[in-house]
C-alpha cells in the first residue's frame, strides 16, 4: 500500500504570496493532521481534519487555513507568507480520531522556503 | 497535556541494545504513551505505544512502570538506521502529538 504523500517535494515562494500544500492520506484512513517543523525543532500541531470536520487546531495564525476532501485527502493554506513560515510541513494520517490509541502515519513533507 | 523529560541525547554501538528512557510524572490514567523516531531528512515514524503493560513488536519493546510515571524504549540491537531523534509521546483522547526535543540517539558502527 502507498504511503501518504504530499506535494510538492519543495516549494519557494515570496514573502506576501499565498500557499497550498496537498496531501493524500493512506487508502482508508479518514483523518488528515499537519504539523510545522521549524528546522532545529520538534514538529508543531498545526490542524486536524476528521470526516472533513476540523477536529483540532494549534496555536497558528488565523493565515493557516485547512480543509479535507471526500476523498480524504487534505489542502494546507498560507496566506500572506512570512520568513518565519519557512519550514518543512508535514501530512499524518490515521484510520480513525481521538482516544489517544490510533498510529499516525507521517509523508516525506514539503519544504518550503519563504525569500 | 502531560509533560515529558527526556535525556538530549545519548550513544549506542551497532549490535547493542539502547535503553531510552522518558519520565512523564504527570501523566494522566487514560493517556497513552507513544514513541515516534524521525530519522534525518524523513517525517517522524511510529515506533511503539503502549497504556500499561509492556509492549513487544518488531522495532522495539515498551517497559513501562508500574506507577505509569516513566518509561523506557527498549531497542534490542541498534543499527546504524536506528539513529534518529527518539519522542516520547503521552496522548489523551486525541491526535494532537506534542514533540518535544527528544533523544538523539547516535550510533557507532
Amino acid at each position: 500500500d502507498a504511503g501518504v504523500t504530499q506535494s510538492p517535494t519543495h516549494l519557494i515562494k515570496t514573502r506576501g504570496q499565498q500557499v497550498t500544500l496537498r496531501c493524500s492520506p493512506i487508502s482508508g484512513h479518514k483523518s488528515v493532521s499537519w504539523y510545522q517543523q521549524v528546522l532545529g525543532q520538534g514538529p508543531q500541531f498545526i490542524f486536524q481534519y476528521y470526516e472533513k470536520e476540523e477536529r483540532g487546531r494549534g496555536n497558528f495564525p488565523d493565515r493557516f487555513s485547512a480543509r479535507q476532501f471526500p476523498n480524504y485527502s487534505s489542502e494546507l493554506n498560507v496566506n500572506a507568507l512570512l520568513l518565519g513560515d519557512s519550514a518543512l510541513y508535514l501530512c499524518a494520517s490515521s484510520k480513525l480520531a481521538g482516544a489517544g490509541a490510533y498510529t499516525q502515519y507521517f509523508g516525506p513533507g514539503t519544504r518550503l522556503t519563504v525569500l | 497535556d502531560a509533560k515529558t523529560t527526556q535525556p538530549n541525547s545519548m550513544e549506542s554501538n551497532e549490535e547493542e541494545p539502547v535503553h531510552l528512557p522518558c519520565n512523564h510524572s504527570t501523566i494522566s490514567g487514560t493517556d497513552y504513551i507513544h514513541w515516534y523516531r524521525q530519522l534525518p531528512s524523513q517525517g517522524p515514524e511510529y515506533v511503539i505505544h503502549g497504556l500499561t503493560s509492556n509492549v513487544n513488536n518488531r522495532m522495539a519493546s515498551l517497559a513501562i512502570a508500574e506507577d505509569r510515571k516513566s518509561s523506557t524504549l527498549i531497542l534490542h540491537r541498534a543499527t546504524l538506521r536506528d539513529a534518529a531523534v527518539y519522542y516520547c509521546i503521552p496522548l489523551r483522547d486525541t491526535d494532537k502529538l506534542i514533540f518535544g526535543t527528544g533523544t538523539r540517539l547516535q550510533v557507532f558502527p
